[in-house]
């Protein structure tokens, strides 16, 4: 256990609204990521983080920003809710000076209506 | 760019034999990691086995073994005496040297069977 959990698990949301995802983690690792999963693509960066205030973009980070206040926590904001948002959000770590393996967690299951 | 290429899209096993599944990679760097996750039905995204490309033995975790083949840019996990618990999706994944950034495969469903 990676000591890796995420709030929600489940969100059924409308199209417009805006959506955060909460990531935390116990475990004090510098990266923190954010990915999507839909069929067919396996898992697709959004954004990163490799530090507090410190993030950047991923290969899919078109209508989502991320914010990092503190170590443990990573955030996910959808500003503005799409039907193409609707997908599987996993985040994971990493720290460096362990392995590059990163470890993810339990995932939330977003529904854009 | 990095790609990572999962040609098996459903592959079957009967229990207790070995699988191999395949992935090939794209990259120009000479230093990399390959990365090998499971995810099970639950949905969790497990941790199976990682080899750098500078290792000159193949990596093995338990029944996990990773065949990698530098010069034919393949890096296949090898599943022995497969259990009905190995039913799940695998995915292959490539950090870049120096980066931090994993790219995926699109997977393979393994189904073991009695």
């Amino acid at each position: 256990d990676a000591g890796i959990t995420q709030s929600p698990r489940h969100k059924v949301t409308e199209t417009g609204t805006p959506v955060t995802l909460r990531c935390h983690q116990t475990e004090n690792h510098r990266y923190m990521y954010w990915y999507r999963q839909d069929p067919g693509h396996g898992l697709r960066l959004i954004h990163y983080s490799y530090g507090v205030k410190d993030t950047d973009k991923g290969e899919v980070s078109d209508g989502y920003s991320v914010s990092r206040s503190k170590t443990e926590d990573f955030l996910l904001t959808l500003e503005s809710a799409t039907s193409s948002q609707t997908s599987v959000y996993f985040c994971a770590i990493m720290e460096p000076s362990q392995g590059y393996e990163q470890y993810f967690g339990p995932g939330t299951r977003l529904t854009v209506t | 760019a990095q790609k990572i290429t999962q040609t098996q899209p459903g592959m079957f096993v009967q229990e207790k034999e070995a699988v191999t599944l395949d992935c090939t990679y794209d990259t120009s760097d000479q230093s990399y990691g390959l990365f090998w996750y499971k995810q099970p039905s639950s949905g969790e995204m497990i941790f199976l086995i990682y080899q750098g490309s500078y290792d000159e033995q193949n990596a093995t975790e338990g029944r996990y073994s990773l065949n990698f083949q530098k010069a034919r840019k393949s890096a296949n996990l090898v599943i022995s005496a497969s259990q009905l618990g190995d039913s799940a999706m695998y995915f292959c994944a490539m950090r870049k040297g120096g980066g931090n950034k994993l790219t995926f495969g699109t997977g393979t469903q393994l189904k073991v069977e009695l």
